[in-house]
């Protein structure tokens, strides 16, 4: 595609159930990112994959979180249990490769608010 | 000591005006240094890239690097009221897969 997408845009979910949300990275790049942004904070790095490999998921922010990326395109993130203080943007980045030289161009977000 | 400090402002200018953003860091392993530009309810959208230290300049953008004093500054000219925007500088190291650590953004806001 023309740029990263994600879905959905807007999710609002009740505490306790799980959410996925999914990233379709620009055709062509083989890294994907994902970052979580909360209000006033800056933006938190997650996980990111080269391929469908993560080799860093030190930013997961609890056993909750986990994604996955296959076919090397498509990727998604499950957030199980859902607390209030999930509630962010989740932003989904591409690159070409997993290299800090490589621009990385970002999604609209997905708005997860959880109640 | 955060990774990455940035002044949250927000910072208020009338039209014309020459906008300063700074951002200072302490990893002096950083190499790669951006200025991203995020309107409301959007993704962060890539402005300025500057490899290692020195200056770059894009039309009425410009991005410094000094790394001996661990400064990064964008300079905005004859600021407009469409770059009222959240500006978020990010950097990252030379190892590949190094995530971009992100500043948490200053909010501009350019009055006609």
């Amino acid at each position: 595609g023309a740029g990263v997408s994600q879905s959905p845009s807007n999710k609002v979910t009740e505490k306790g159930k799980d959410v996925e949300l999914r990233c379709d990275p620009i055709s062509g790049h083989t890294a994907l990112y994902w970052y979580r942004q909360s209000l006033g904070q800056g933006l938190e790095f997650l996980i990111y994959f080269q391929g469908n490999s993560a080799p860093d998921k030190s930013g997961l922010p609890s056993d909750r979180f986990s994604a996955e990326r296959t076919g090397g395109s498509v990727s998604t993130l499950t957030i199980q249990r859902t607390q209030q203080e999930d509630s962010a943007v989740y932003l989904c980045a591409s690159s070409l490769e997993a290299h800090s030289g490589n621009t990385i161009y970002f999604g609209e977000g997905s708005w997860l608010t959880v109640v | 000591q955060k990774e990455v400090e940035q002044d949250p402002g927000p910072l208020s200018v009338p039209e014309g005006a020459i906008v300063s953003l700074n951002c200072t860091y302490s990893n002096s392993a950083f190499q790669y240094f951006m200025w991203y530009r995020q309107y409301s309810r959007k993704g962060p959208e890539l402005l300025m890239y500057t490899y290692s230290s020195g200056n770059k300049e894009d039309g009425r953008f410009t991005a410094q690097v000094d790394k001996s004093s661990k400064y990064i500054s964008l300079f905005i000219r004859d600021s407009q009221p469409s770059d009222s925007a959240t500006y978020l500088c990010a950097m990252s190291g030379d190892q590949a897969g190094t995530a971009l650590i992100f500043g948490k953004g200053t909010t501009l806001s350019v009055s006609s």
